[in-house]
């Protein structure tokens, strides 16, 4: 199956600054590629995702990049906003066996210092 | 359109009782999962199903049972409920097709005391 490596586990900025998080995933087949916002005590909600013919994709603040040849791809926040602090998770789509099984990376707790 | 529904939100538990937590989405997804979060980490996978009469286990499947008889819901047991299973639990469903997200539940907050 999968496995998505997410780094880093922890990350703080300074309001105003960028902050990035990255990913890898293990199998090429794998073609959907999400990231999930949590804020303290509610549920992981979709901010933003790229497919694999696709390399970049922005939304506001909000840009991701995928690599599909090294395998990795890339969240990243501009202007960063003290809301903006929250646990986000990527994940990656399974293809073959695992057609349309979802894989979390273990997180990163973002906080955006005033 | 409800997406995923799990009930309870909130629960406590004394050591050794049982309980179920039902989880049930209206989108015709064949994935469902339960997952549990523990205060300040990741999502762990207990179990998962790929369809109605599937399940398989996940990262973390000791003390928890699943059953999935239909599309619709796939309710997660807690047997002899022990401490260590104090955690929030989420359930979520996704497509079977390539792309497309996941829904979350609103989640379970379970006390084991």
């Amino acid at each position: 199956g999968e496995n998505v490596e997410q780094h880093p586990s922890t990350l703080s900025v300074q309001e105003g600054d960028s902050a990035v998080i990255k990913c890898t995933y293990s199998d090429s087949a794998s073609n959907y590629f999400p990231w999930y916002k949590q804020e303290l005590g509610k549920r992981p909600q979709l901010i933003i995702d790229i497919r694999s013919n696709v390399g970049e994709k922005k939304d506001q603040r909000i840009a991701v990049t995928l690599n599909k040849t090294a395998k990795h791809f890339s969240l990243h926040i501009t202007e960063t906003q003290p809301e903006d602090s929250a646990v986000y998770f990527c994940a990656a789509k399974g293809r073959g066996s695992t057609l349309g099984r979802l894989y979390f990376g273990r997180g990163t707790q973002l906080t955006v210092w005033p | 359109n409800a997406g995923v529904t799990q009930t309870p939100k909130f629960r406590i538990l004394k050591i050794g009782q049982s309980m179920t937590l039902q989880c049930a989405q209206d989108m015709n997804h064949n994935y469902m999962y339960w997952y549990r979060q523990d205060p300040g980490m990741g999502l762990k996978l207990i179990y998962y199903s790929v369809g109605a009469g599937i399940t398989d286990k996940g990262e973390v499947p000791n003390g928890y049972n699943v059953s999935r008889s239909t599309t619709e819901d796939f309710p997660l047991r807690l047997e002899l409920a022990a401490p260590s299973q104090t955690s929030v639990y989420f359930c979520a469903s996704t497509g079977q097709s390539t792309v497309g997200e996941a829904f979350f539940g609103q989640g379970t907050r379970l006390t084991v005391v």
